[in-house]
């Protein structure tokens, strides 16, 4: 069974940063496109970025610059440091496999306030 | 204007058939884009329903009801997630997504609620 599991999410000021990191199992993790997407309090989904098997990166303009996706497909883990961070960053975000974002985790909640 | 637009909201009957449509915006061809659907209850994550490039090419999530299906609207270059006999469990939000220009992109999402 397919497993994901988001962790690193909390109360950070405007300006900080924190790291997020999705913990997979029970799937080959290393051959597998990964994603990170997120969701405003009330709002619609926002994708944020994604990594391919080989490395290839992606991200949304809204994080260009400020978020770096990675991985490490030893501990089959997948992470997103997010940095400068902005009150409309405030969201859960969820880690997402394939190019077809096929499967969630239950995602972890980023409140960015002073 | 944005890339995917979905109508707010949808209201039906138990047992009666609904039509979600996801328009692309003007310029970009439904025809040579893949669909993706995700179906999100309150509380939870999004599910995964299926994926419509074409007739041909179409995959249903797994465990996802054949219920749902997707086809696309050429006339008005809109993606469809089609859901018939619709069921009290089907009342959530679901959203459309593509790859367009380098980044995936979500629809405004339909809430649909059951009557």
């Amino acid at each position: 069974e397919v497993q994901l599991v988001e962790s690193g999410g909390g109360l950070v000021q405007p300006g900080g940063s924190l790291r997020l990191s999705c913990a997979a199992s029970g799937f080959s993790f290393s051959t597998y496109e990964m994603n990170w997407v997120r969701q405003a309090p009330g709002m619609g989904l926002e994708w944020v970025s994604y990594i391919s098997s080989g490395g290839t990166i992606y991200y949304a303009d809204s994080v260009k610059g400020r978020f770096t996706i990675s991985r490490d497909n030893a501990r089959n883990s997948l992470f997103l440091q997010m940095d400068s961070l902005r009150v409309d960053d405030t969201a859960v975000y969820y880690c997402a496999r394939s190019s077809g974002l096929t499967d969630w985790g239950p995602g972890t909640l980023v409140t960015v306030s002073s | 204007q944005a890339v995917l637009t979905q109508p707010a909201s949808l209201s039906a009957s138990p047992g009666a058939s609904a039509s979600l449509t996801c328009t692309l915006r003007s310029g970009i061809n439904v025809g040579a884009y893949r669909i993706y659907w995700y179906q999100q209850k309150p509380g939870s994550p999004p599910q995964y329903l299926l994926r419509y490039p074409s007739d041909s090419d179409n995959h249903q999530g797994s465990g996802v009801p054949s219920r749902f299906s997707g086809s696309k609207d050429a006339s008005a270059n809109a993606g469809i997630l089609l859901i018939s006999g619709l069921q009290s469990e089907d009342e959530a939000d679901y959203y459309c997504m593509t790859w367009h220009s380098s980044a995936f992109v979500f629809g405004t999402g339909t809430k649909v609620t059951v009557l």
